[in-house]
């Protein structure tokens, strides 16, 4: 099972809004919507930003959306921070059953 | 607050087998809403799922790992274990434990640990 496709990098100013895209196939996003997202500071472990497809959890802030169109998830921030400055990963539901994550999108603010 | 600890060698030589343990605190291992994952990443890259145990014993194993990996649960220390068998370089990362929340998304995280693989 291959990795999910996400942009290797992205870059915006503060105050703008930012989407990551996350590209699987009719096995694995296009299947269900269960799709979940992380958010991974240097050094540090994932974080939980948005489960099964659209959820925040609490505590997470609004900012972060997520929507789903076809076997494309696709991750909101809007008004950036300079804290959001992070990578940030899908993953999803596979079948099998397994679970596969995306490469990753580096997200820088400048 | 749920809190899982990994613990494990650090460093093993190749060929060996790898044992790593993933303490939990701050709730029951046997809560029968949830499951428990391994997950690793090597250094610089992408996040690999390794596989999910039950508290019951019932696991799921990435195929790509299946013929190398033992997961298994132990109620009464509430942890669960990682057995990697036959170890490569390509084993080097770093290794997370989480709970796996309704068989859907990972919602706790260990820290991590490292393990080196090298003679």
């Amino acid at each position: 099972q291959s990795a999910l496709t996400q942009p290797a990098s992205l870059s915006g100013s503060p105050g703008q809004s930012i989407t990551i895209s996350c590209t699987g196939t009719s096995s694995d996003i296009g299947n269900q919507n269960l799709v979940s997202w992380y958010q991974q500071h240097p050094g540090k472990a994932p974080k939980l930003i948005i489960f099964e497809g659209t959820k925040r959890p609490s505590g997470v802030s609004h900012r972060f959306s997520a929507s789903k169109s076809g076997n494309t998830a696709s991750l909101t921030i809007s008004g950036l921070q300079i804290d959001d400055e992070s990578h940030y990963y899908c993953c999803s539901y596979a079948g099998g059953p397994m679970w596969v994550f995306g490469g990753g999108t580096q997200l820088t603010v400048l | 607050q749920l809190q899982l600890e990994e613990s494990g060698p650090g460093l093993v030589k190749p060929s060996e087998t790898l044992t790593l343990t993933c303490n939990v605190s701050g709730g029951s291992i046997s809560d029968s809403s949830f499951y428990w994952g391994w997950i690793r990443q090597p250094p610089g890259k992408v996040l690999e799922w390794i596989g999910t145990v039950f508290y019951t014993g019932s696991t799921y194993y990435n195929p790509s790992l299946r013929s190398r990996v033992t997961i298994s649960v132990d109620t009464s220390r509430n942890s669960f274990s990682l057995k990697l068998r036959s170890v490569t370089a390509a084993d080097t990362a770093m290794y997370y434990c989480s709970r796996h929340a309704r068989l859907n998304y990972f919602d706790y995280w260990g820290q991590g640990t490292l393990l080196t693989v090298s003679p």
